[in-house]
């Protein structure tokens, strides 16, 4: 299975906005709205913040925002604090009924 | 609260087998289906398939095919991931996840470390 694309890293000052992209296909992101995020922190497990293209779960901040336009969909983060520093994973449930993430992005936050 | 936790850390030669068990609670087990996803050091996640707690059906990725069994324990809420004729490329955290239907993983245990050497 093919790798959502993500760019490696990206980096934003306090107080700013960074959005991290993730690049499929029509077969997976620009098929469906089941894109998900998740934030992950070194040695701990992914932590679900972003459904359905848009949605957040109940607990996730509202700076932490999703979108889509074709093929491509989008992670948004306002208000960058020194916690959002993590990686993030985008994945997507696919034409063939699997799932498929990103290759992962990690934000520095300066 | 839903918890998810697995089993502990595992080391294995190569050609071996290893069985991984993820105990659910805080939510009716039989009402969502459990993902297993692996993370090899540095590496995406990686989905590997799933298990529905209520009848047992499985799906599985196709790379991995053959060689991955999931099985539940309705009595325990428990289910587990085996995978055989381990090589070092299977060296990885596998993580399980509670299904959200098509939307994602919203729940996951804390990742259990199986390394092939």
């Amino acid at each position: 299975q093919s790798a959502l694309t993500q760019p490696a890293s990206v980096s934003g000052s306090p107080g700013q906005s960074i959005t991290i992209s993730c690049t499929g296909t029509r077969s997976d992101v620009g098929g469906y709205n089941y894109v998900s995020w998740y934030q992950q922190y070194p040695g701990k497990a992914p932590k679900f913040m972003i459904f359905d293209v848009n949605k957040r779960p109940s607990g996730v901040s509202n700076r932490f925002s999703g979108s889509k336009s074709g093929n491509t969909a989008s992670l948004t983060i306002s208000g960058l604090q020194a916690e959002d520093e993590a990686d993030y994973y985008c994945s997507s449930y696919t034409t063939s009924n699997t799932w498929v993430f990103g290759g992962g992005t990690k934000l520095t936050v300066l | 609260q839903v918890q998810l936790v697995q089993s502990g850390a595992e080391v294995h030669k190569p050609g071996a087998s290893v069985k991984v068990s993820c105990k659910a609670s805080g939510y009716t087990f039989t009402t969502y289906a459990l993902h297993w996803v692996r993370q090899a050091p540095g590496q995406r996640p990686e989905w590997m398939g799933w298990i529905y707690g209520g009848n047992g059906n499985t799906e599985y990725s196709q790379y991995l095919q053959g060689r991955v069994t999931f099985t539940r324990d309705t009595s325990t809420s428990t289910v587990y991931m085996e995978l055989s004729s381990l090589t070092s490329q299977d060296t990885a955290v596998y993580y399980c996840g509670r299904g959200l239907g098509y939307y994602g993983f919203d729940y996951w245990g804390q990742g259990t470390l199986v390394t092939v050497s």
